[in-house]
């Protein structure tokens, strides 16, 4: 089955500097990777995802990027504010009679004002 | 997108006592979904809810422990039966309303057991 690594586990960023999140795949025949951001006590949001037949997505401060040769992804946040710390979790679905997803391991976001 | 209501929010449960817990959307929807959410960490699919058939569970996880049923395309169930203290943890409802859309997450049941 999908194998999911995320990295890195714990991030720290000055307000206002970029963040990147990086997320490796195993399964080759993936094609979609959503990102989630969950604040504490909250539910898992959506806040961007892309799939396969696309190298780059962005929306307003956040971009993520995909690398199918590398079967990588990663999340960027640039100019972070203080609301953006919460956890992040990437996932990978590989669209073949199921659509569950397989989730990173989180990475935990701080913006230090 | 759908709203999602899971309720009860939180409990606190009695070992070997079980609980049921249910998700609910205010549209059709073809897809739900159940995952637990282990203290700081990462979600875990443990069964797709099928619409009128038995639903699909991942490795590690049984239906005699956690039943599920989804007798429509709005409402879906997860019972925790026969709980230990191990099974505390954040339960997740999340669904989806077609192919190749995306899923999206009730706010969870945080289950304690004493």
């Amino acid at each position: 089955g999908e194998n999911v690594e995320q990295h890195p586990s714990t991030l720290s960023v000055q307000e206002g500097d970029s963040a990147v999140i990086k997320c490796t795949y195993s399964d080759s025949a993936s094609n979609y990777f959503p990102w989630y951001k969950q604040e504490l006590g909250k539910r898992p949001q959506l806040i961007i995802d892309i799939r396969s037949n696309v190298g780059e997505k962005k929306d307003q401060r956040i971009a993520v990027t995909l690398n199918k040769t590398a079967k990588h992804f990663s999340l960027h946040i640039t100019e972070t504010q203080p609301e953006d710390s919460a956890v992040y979790f990437c996932a990978a679905k590989t669209n073949f009679g199921n659509e569950k997803l397989t989730f990173g391991t989180g990475t935990r976001l701080t913006i230090i004002p | 997108s759908a709203v999602i209501s899971q309720k009860p929010s939180r409990d606190i449960c009695q070992r070997g006592t079980s609980l049921t817990i249910q998700c609910q959307v205010d549209s059709q929807v073809t897809m739900m979904f159940w995952y637990r959410q282990q203290p700081g960490q990462s979600l875990t699919l443990i069964a797709t809810a099928n619409q009128g058939s038995e639903a699909t569970y991942e490795s590690g996880f049984v239906i005699d422990k956690f039943p599920i049923s989804r007798p429509n395309l709005t409402f879906s169930t997860l019972t925790v039966s026969n709980m230990s203290p191990e099974d505390s943890s954040i339960y997740l409802c999340s669904v989806q309303t077609g192919s190749n859309q995306p899923q999206h997450f009730g706010d969870g049941t945080r289950l304690s057991i004493l």
